[in-house]
């Protein structure tokens, strides 16, 4: 089976910076995405990581560890607006099939 | 403009009542694909399409039809919809390398 685990929940002061992981077991891996959504919008592509270590993207970064079965999404500068679920999702070999965790709801308080 | 179109938005209707959700897109993928979204359990396939004439059932088919006649389109088709189908769903379409795009999402209340 295919198993993707991320926090169901995090806090974190506007200015500050958080780290949301995720860990996944899969059949195969080709890569993982990391998406924002706003409550009732559409996810919205935030990072994609196929090889080993961090993809750094204006205040947002993204790390990988193939061999831990490991990522983390770093925010930085936190915003008010950053307030969001962030969605870790695992592509497999050799497909295009894309599969979610449950995501992570973060909250920024002023 | 490179996009996703859903429709409709919204949708209210009873139960046992046939309807088709629509999904379109405009880049040319090979890849599309629908998804549920519920409170505590996040995105889940329903089913996937990885070329015209092929699909494949993702992880919750039960209830579900859809057809890719052609690349474009990739309708989702609830031949006899039921309470436990009330949902926001999500289309998406693309490939790895490019990344996916996700349709605005349709909010479905079965009564």
């Amino acid at each position: 089976g295919q198993n993707i685990d991320q926090p169901t929940e995090m806090t974190a002061t506007e200015g500050a910076i958080v780290q949301i992981n995720c860990t996944y077991q899969t059949s195969g891996f080709n890569g993982l995405f990391w998406y924002q959504q706003h409550a009732g919008e559409a996810p919205t592509f935030l990072s994609y990581n196929v090889l080993d270590g961090l993809e750094e993207k204006g205040r947002f970064s993204s790390f990988l560890s193939r061999s831990k079965g490991y990522s983390y999404l770093l925010l930085k500068e936190l915003q008010m607006k950053d307030s969001a679920s962030y969605l870790c999702a695992v592509t497999l070999d050799n497909t295009d099939k894309l599969i979610f965790g449950t995501g992570t709801r973060l909250q920024v308080f002023p | 403009e490179a996009q996703v179109t859903q429709n409709p938005r919204y949708l209210i209707t009873v139960t046992g009542k046939k309807l088709t959700v629509t999904c379109s897109q405009n880049m040319n993928h090979e890849y599309m694909s629908w998804y549920r979204q519920d409170p505590g359990l996040g995105l889940r396939q329903i089913y996937y399409s990885m070329n015209v004439e092929v699909t494949d059932k993702g992880d919750v088919p039960e209830g579900y039809k859809v057809s890719r006649k052609e690349k474009r389109n990739f309708p989702l088709i609830l031949e006899s919809p039921s309470p436990n189908q009330t949902s926001l769903y999500f289309c998406a379409s693309g490939g790895a390398g490019g990344g996916y795009t996700f349709g605005s999402g349709t909010r479905l209340t079965v009564v």
